[in-house]
Formats: C-alpha cells, sequence, structure tokens
C-alpha cells in the first residue's frame, strides 16, 4: 500500500483566503504530481515535480503554487481562493525510471464559498 | 493528443454477473496503459500497468487485457465490494514521460 498523506482532507474557506494542501509521501520517489478532478470527470494534471527545486505546470491552467524543497514534501498553496477553485485536489508520486505507476493520496476536497 | 474513452459509463450487475469495461485510447505510441480503482471521496488506487498488445494481467476476480487500440478489464463473478469507479490512462511516448491521460471512468455497481 502506497504511503502518500494529504491534509486536510476536507477544507471550506471563504473567498480571498490563502490556503496550502499539503503533500507527503514516504517512498522516496522523485516525481510528484498534482491533479484537479471534478466529479464524474477525468483527472487533469496540474502541477507536477521530477525532484527537489524541479516543477513545472501541467496540462490543466491553474492560479496554484506549487514548491518542492524536500523529496517527500510537495505543498500547493492558492494565494486567492475563489469559488472557481472548488474541488478534489489529488496528490501522487512514481519512482523514477520504473513503470511509472503512479500512487495517490486520499485527494483534498475543497469548497470555496 | 492523447485520448482516452471508457465506456459504459456506468454498470450495474448482480453478484456473480461476469461483465467487461472497455477503454478506447489513441496515442501515438503507447508507453503504458494504467488501471486504478477510485472508491468515493478517495484517491485512485492502482491496480494494473500494461505495456504491449497482447499483454494480460490479472488480480483475484479482475483481468485486465490490452490490443493495439482499446484495453478491457474483466471482472469475473464479482462481488458488492467491487463497486468503484474504475479509471484507465495512457502514457504516450509522444508527450513527457510522466504525464498519464486518463479517461472519465466506468462507475461499478454490484448488487448483492
Amino acid at each position: 500500500e502506497a504511503d502518500i498523506y494529504q491534509t486536510p482532507r476536507y477544507l471550506v474557506i471563504g473567498t480571498g483566503k490563502k490556503i496550502t494542501l499539503e503533500c507527503s509521501q514516504t517512498m522516496g520517489h522523485d516525481k510528484m504530481y498534482w491533479y484537479q478532478q471534478d466529479p464524474g470527470m477525468e483527472l487533469h494534471l496540474i502541477h507536477y515535480s521530477y525532484g527537489v527545486n524541479s516543477t513545472e505546470k501541467g496540462d490543466l491552467s491553474s492560479e496554484s503554487t506549487v514548491s518542492r524543497i524536500r523529496t517527500e514534501h510537495f505543498p500547493l498553496t492558492l494565494e486567492s481562493a475563489r469559488p472557481s477553485h472548488t474541488s478534489q485536489y489529488l496528490c501522487a508520486s512514481s519512482e523514477f525510471g520504473a513503470g511509472d505507476e503512479q500512487y495517490f493520496g486520499p485527494g483534498t476536497r475543497l469548497t470555496v464559498t | 493528443e492523447d485520448q482516452v474513452t471508457q465506456s459504459p459509463e456506468a454498470l450495474r450487475l448482480q453478484e456473480g454477473e461476469s461483465s467487461s469495461l472497455n477503454c478506447s485510447y489513441t496515442v501515438s505510441g503507447l508507453r503504458g496503459l494504467f488501471w486504478y480503482r477510485q472508491d468515493p471521496g478517495k484517491g485512485p488506487e492502482f491496480l494494473f500497468t500494461l505495456y504491449s498488445a497482447g499483454e494480460e494481467k490479472e488480480k483475484e476476480r479482475l483481468k485486465a487485457t490490452l490490443t493495439k487500440k482499446e484495453s478491457f478489464l474483466h471482472i469475473t463473478a464479482p462481488k458488492p465490494e467491487d463497486s468503484a469507479t474504475y479509471l484507465c490512462a495512457v502514457q504516450g511516448l509522444s508527450r513527457s514521460n510522466y504525464k498519464l491521460t486518463f479517461g472519465k471512468g466506468t462507475l461499478l455497481t454490484v448488487n448483492p
């Protein structure tokens, strides 16, 4: 079973607030990812990282930012939350050079009012 | 652009009634095809990776197969605990090797 953790699991916050979604993994994986998923829809990649100090934007445009200062930690930040940011945010990791299987955390359900 | 289409969108089975889920894909060179299971309110759980046409993998009541244009997830004698959304994703050679393209999934409900 994959050891990847996300906090908080649920967050309800008002418009304009700054939020940080936490993601940590204990598997030593080099690659980490953030996806956004709306009900009944596909997962869309919003950020990824190959390793420490490496971050790139994904396919889906997002106003969020990420950082990768430590291998095990990949937080996502929204400077000013808006109702359009309401979604499920999923963090994943995979081992560099392996079969590219991505292992997912439990997700954070964000609601911006 | 890589594309994944899953069918049916939803499937309701009686316990013990075997069936198959379909994943049709378009990629310019397949690096890998992945199946995941997702329970409500949780992250996807990895099931299988398939790399080349003709490959098959099994896990308990699930068997995944792959052709050059589609993959099937066969469910034999399903139980209520198999109820979940099953996601298919592909990784194409034409894109950076980390990116997966996901389908919308098939919602499977198994009634006792």
